[in-house]
């Protein structure tokens, strides 16, 4: 199973809006409306901000909004804060019962 | 509240095996799934496996099939993960992760383990 691809890197200033996107096939992202994200600080575990392609848990900023079309999903962040900087990974359910993470993006607030 | 506790960094020689526990708190251990994640200096995350302790059932990322082993203690409510035939590629930070079952994402994760593959 290949790792869903991600952009490497993307950056924005700060109260700007970025989208980070996250494309599978179709076999586990076009198939499944299983798609989560997790942002991880330098050192620290992965924390959960998406889930279910567009649901957010209690406790995390409605800053954070997820989207599905087809074989890609994508996370937007919007009013970007110093805070938002970090790497952010995408996950999809597949078609083996098995999961899949994304390549990882790191976001740079300029 | 929901916490998972790993076991602390270890040090193992190539051809060896480790073995992680995972132990979690503040909810019914049997109720909820466990995953286990990798992540390797520098790189990003992959998944292993998922065991469903209520069950004792186990899938395995294809990669890793015949080399892991995901099990359950029930009288210490406690899970572990045990990678064998080690090799310097397995240098990483392990994650245990819970999912509520059925809900196909994960919601705690635990501190992580670091373990070290070096002769």
């Amino acid at each position: 199973q290949s790792a869903l691809t991600q952009p490497a890197s993307v950056s924005g200033s700060p109260g700007q809006s970025i989208t980070i996107s996250c494309t599978g096939t179709s076999s586990d992202v076009g198939t499944y409306n299983y798609v989560s994200w997790y942002q991880q600080h330098p050192g620290k575990a992965p924390k959960l901000m998406i889930y279910d392609v567009n649901k957010r848990p209690s406790g995390v900023s409605i800053r954070f909004s997820g989207s599905k079309s087809d074989n890609t999903a994508s996370l937007t962040i919007s009013g970007l804060q110093a805070e938002d900087e970090a790497d952010y990974y995408c996950n999809s359910f597949t078609r083996r019962y098995t999961y899949v993470f994304g390549t990882g993006t790191k976001v740079t607030v300029l | 509240q929901v916490q998972l506790v790993q076991s602390g960094a270890e040090v193992n020689k190539p051809g060896a095996s480790v073995k992680v526990s995972c132990k979690p708190s503040g909810y019914s251990f049997i109720s909820y799934y466990i995953h286990w994640m990798r992540q390797a200096p520098g790189q990003g995350l992959e998944w292993m496996g998922i065991i469903k302790p209520n069950g004792d059932i186990t899938t395995y990322a294809q990669r890793f099939q015949g080399r892991v082993a995901m099990t359950k203690d029930t009288s210490t409510s406690t899970v572990y993960m045990e990678l064998s035939s080690l090799t310097s590629e397995d240098t990483a930070v392990y994650y245990c992760a819970r999912e509520v079952p059925e809900t196909y994402h994960f919601d705690y994760w635990g501190q992580g383990t670091l373990v070290t593959v070096s002769s």
